[in-house]
């Protein structure tokens, strides 16, 4: 099972690019990365998805090292309203083998400052 | 627009009772998911399902039991709640295929006494 750990909190002024970094050293082969989320009294909210190198979309890059073990959201240009928790999430497709495997970080409190 | 729905977002009841919280998505997704999501945890798996009355056991299934008898319904149930089942619970749902974007409602805090 694919354990992750992430950064507990951040600080970021507005404007600033931020990285949020999640480590999974027992990530599968099977597996991906998908980042989301979380506004208070919200159910999360998916920003981005990889299996490897870089991904990028309206919001943010994903960037995913050659051997897997971690992966680095970044957020360009952070607002007020990227105030938010983020989750990594590492898992795969269903296999059939029995229980099925998805592992959450615990979340990194973004705080931006005005 | 994509939407998940829980039946409520607040529920308190006493310890020993039987607990149901309902999830129904719009968006004919194959599977669905149960998670709790407790401070300094983040969010763990209960259940999970992928067709209708198939289900597999996620991190912590111990407690709980689910039911999935139409594709866009998914139950949870705990047979006889305990205080230490106090928590927030999430839905969420998603489609086959390589994306795995899972799509959540806005969960059900879930107080026992």
């Amino acid at each position: 099972l694919a354990k992750t750990t992430q950064p507990i909190s951040m600080d970021s002024y507005e404007g600033q690019e931020v990285n949020i970094t999640c480590s999974h050293n027992n990530i599968a082969t099977n597996d991906y990365i998908t980042w989301y989320q979380q506004f208070p009294s919200q159910g999360p909210r998916f920003i981005i998805q990889g299996y490897k190198t870089k991904v990028t979309n309206e919001v943010a890059s994903l960037f995913i090292p050659a051997d897997r073990k971690s992966s680095t959201l970044s957020l360009p240009r952070v607002s007020l309203s990227d105030t938010a928790v983020y989750y990594c999430l590492v898992g795969g497709a269903y296999s059939g083998a029995g229980s099925y495997q998805l592992t959450f970080g615990k979340g990194t409190k973004l705080s931006v400052i005005p | 627009d994509v939407k998940v729905t829980q039946s409520s977002r607040y529920l308190v009841k006493r310890t020993g009772e039987k607990v149901f919280l309902e999830c129904v998505q719009d968006m004919d997704h194959e599977n669905m998911f149960w998670y709790r999501q407790d401070p300094g945890l983040g969010l763990r798996l209960i259940y999970f399902s992928y067709d209708v009355k198939m289900k597999e056991k996620g991190d912590i299934p111990e407690g709980y039991s689910v039911s999935r008898e139409k594709k866009e319904r998914f139950s949870l149930i705990l047979e006889s709640a305990s205080t230490n089942q106090t928590s927030m619970y999430l839905c969420a749902s998603s489609q086959d295929g390589d994306s795995y974007e899972q799509y959540f409602g806005p969960g059900t805090r879930l107080t026992v006494t």
